[in-house]
């Protein structure tokens, strides 16, 4: 039973290009989150899916940022003319329909901007 | 806003003894969970408590959820080098609202 797959787990981008991330949650699993961690810090909400639903995207900046899980094929994180301060690990999450509060987290993805 | 407080940010200790983190909020939680992350690792889960004054064990690892729902602990007896990481408290307010993580207890256990 696979875990929660994140791709890739490092990304080098230079500042003005775009970063894609993707998150295929667990088998089952419904629901997705992505976060964002700094160093030495905690994770921070950015946005929460179901299957072709934005359902809080609250933590997510405005610009530059969006989120989306269609029917087939994984969740993207999709950041947009990226600057330095978008070098972050950004994780993703999954949780089945009926408990929400139960997270399974994938393993990362590490972007830092040049 | 709801914050999620966790103390101590850090702590070190000697291999064998006994240690308690807190996470503490003035907000009140249906549910509240504790993770475990390893450096370039997402988080792991180990608990999720949802009644007040729940106790529950996890081996050497107590959680204690507060009667009144705003605040957990974490009690590790024995600490080994293997308990090292950061742990990660989460509330979340209302039934499928988005969860809240607190900044996290970096734990180091010297052999």
């Amino acid at each position: 039973n696979a875990g929660v797959m994140q791709n890739p787990r490092h990304l080098v981008r230079r500042r003005g290009q775009e970063a894609r991330l993707r998150c295929s949650p667990m088998k089952g699993h419904s629901h997705v989150y992505w976060y964002r961690q700094l160093p030495e810090e905690g994770l921070k909400f950015m946005v929460y899916l179901q299957k072709e639903n934005i359902i809080d995207e609250s933590g997510m900046p405005k610009e530059r940022f969006s989120a989306e899980f269609p029917k087939e094929g994984p969740s993207i994180l999709r950041i947009q003319q990226v600057v330095r301060g978008d070098s972050a690990a950004y994780f993703c999450a999954s949780s089945p329909l009926l408990n929400t509060d139960t997270q399974y987290f994938g393993p990362g993805t590490r972007l830092t901007v040049l | 806003t709801q914050l999620l407080e966790q103390s101590p940010q850090f702590l070190s200790i000697q291999e064998g003894e006994n240690l308690t983190v807190y996470c503490n909020s003035s907000s009140v939680f249906s549910s509240l969970q504790w993770y475990r992350q390893e450096p370039g690792e997402g988080p792991v889960l180990l608990v999720t408590v949802v009644t007040g004054g729940e106790v529950k064990k996890l081996k050497r690892l107590t959680f204690q959820f507060g009667d009144a729902r705003k605040d957990s602990s974490l009690h590790i007896t024995a600490a080994q080098p293997g308990d090292t990481g950061l742990y990660l408290c989460a509330g979340e307010v209302n039934r499928d609202d988005k969860i809240i993580f607190g900044k996290g207890t970096r734990l180091h256990i010297l052999p």
